[in-house]
């Protein structure tokens, strides 16, 4: 089975802090996602990347940046984290029968 | 008025009754997916439909591309099958546009 791994299932850190969240998938997908997930809002797409070095912005990319050294790899970062990033962020590859392979999210709170 | 619209937004259901709940959706897509989310969980996919019908387990699929409509049926719907049930549509580059979710409680 496609594994999607997400390096921290919850993290607490303070506002300003500079944050990482990782993602690695073990099935040599090309694609890539984030998204964060919020009440009433449902998901939203931050970044993907559809190869190394290639990344491009989603629909809510301001605060965040992203990082693709290597293929399996997928780093979030939140450059000075602040309270409205508080959220849940998934992590997703495409590939395989189903399609899409979600991680099972990182719940970040700012605070 | 959202790409993904889906019905209903809650649905309540008693053990071993037939569950079915909509998407609809405005764009073109390459194919349509079902997604299933538990309380605190990360999310897991059901199904990808680009035409036709599938079947897993209790679980069915339908989509009609013409109509651009899909239905996921459950059927002797269970205890365990209480999640939030999301339909998302894939258009270019790999991208998913996701209705809001429909959360199905099943009482014993």
């Amino acid at each position: 089975d496609v594994k999607v791994t997400q390096s921290s299932r919850y993290l607490v850190k303070r506002t300003g802090e500079k944050v990482f969240l990782e993602c690695v998938q073990d099935m040599d997908h090309e694609n890539m996602f984030w998204y964060r997930q919020d009440p009433g809002l449902g998901l939203r797409l931050i970044y993907f990347s559809y190869d190394v070095k290639m990344k491009e912005k989603g629909d809510i990319p301001e605060g965040y940046s992203v990082s693709r050294e290597k293929k399996e790899r997928f780093s979030l970062i939140l450059e000075s984290a602040s309270t409205n990033q508080t959220s849940m962020y998934l992590c997703a590859s495409t590939g395989g029968p189903l399609g899409y392979t979600f991680g099972s999210g990182t719940r970040l709170t700012v605070v | 008025k959202n790409e993904v619209e889906q019905s209903p937004q809650n649905l309540t259901a008693q053990e071993g009754e037939f569950i079915t709940i909509n998407c609809s959706y405005s764009v073109g897509i390459s194919a349509l997916h079902w997604l299933q989310q538990h309380p605190g969980g990360g999310i897991v996919s059901l199904f990808m439909l680009s035409s036709g019908k599938k079947k897993h387990g209790r679980l069915i699929a339908t989509i009609n591309i013409q109509e651009k409509h899909s239905s996921l049926h459950i059927t002797a719907s269970h205890p365990r099958d209480s999640a939030v049930y999301i339909c998302a549509v894939r258009a270019a580059g790999n991208k998913l546009t996701f209705g809001g979710g429909t959360r199905v409680l099943v009482k014993p």
